[in-house]
């Protein structure tokens, strides 16, 4: 099994739907981050929590909420999805920053 | 504003020479710097890191250099192997009490056998 899972792999959703996207991981860290990545910008943090009870919100957590629901789960949701949500999302988890994070495969998600 | 940032969004080595993989930073608070190999349809992996009381960090054909005065950071793959074709991303964290990783762009990394 892989360390960090993410569910869907990918998914086409549409326009104004609410969608959840799930991870969980095996590595027993305390530290989950949700991730997304376009082209051209690289990878930005949309939420990331360093224990069950803490949640913050990253540099672009517009439209997006997340669900700590025990430390090896992490699921983000999209309220309404709209177009410019089409992206490569991953979560990943740490037990240090500095350590390096370990990353799921992603989940795709196309909004139309 | 881009923290950080990769300002090759490509680069084509020949097999067996150098490649260089360039990195900038603005923020003077990070304190540890990695680099991400990222294939396509998986997510990416860690490479090497590097702490901000070093200026060199080796592990097999890679080094990474950091140059805190100039706020740049490199990562040369030598030799390089087609297996390297892949994006790289550089990331910096600020260390304790702001650990979370800022990536930068990424640079897409061609090996031409």
């Amino acid at each position: 099994d892989a360390d960090v899972t993410q569910t869907p792999r990918n998914r086409i959703t549409k326009t104004g739907k609410r969608i959840m996207l799930e991870c969980s991981q095996t590595k027993g860290h305390d530290r989950m981050y949700w991730y997304r990545q376009d082209p051209g910008l690289g990878l930005r943090l949309i939420y990331y929590s360093f224990d069950v009870k803490d949640i913050n919100k990253g540099e672009i957590s517009d439209g997006y909420s997340v669900s700590r629901q025990a430390q090896a789960k992490f699921s983000l949701s999209l309220e309404s999805a709209i177009p410019n949500q089409t992206a490569l999302y991953f979560c990943a988890t740490s037990e240090r920053g500095w350590y390096g994070y370990t990353f799921g495969s992603g989940t795709r998600l196309t909004v139309v | 504003d881009q923290q950080v940032k990769q300002n090759s969004p490509s680069l084509s080595v020949q097999e067996g020479r150098i490649s260089i993989l360039n990195c900038d930073y603005t923020n003077s608070m990070f304190d540890y710097f990695l680099w991400y190999k990222k294939y396509p349809a998986e997510g990416p992996t860690f490479l090497i890191s590097i702490s901000s009381i070093k200026d060199k960090n080796e592990d097999g054909r890679f080094t990474v250099f950091l140059n805190k005065s100039a706020k740049h950071l490199s990562l040369h793959i030598v030799p390089s192997q087609p297996g390297d074709s892949a994006v790289y991303f550089c990331a910096a964290s600020g260390g304790f009490g702001n650990e979370k990783l800022t990536f930068g762009t990424g640079t897409r990394l061609t090996i031409i056998p």
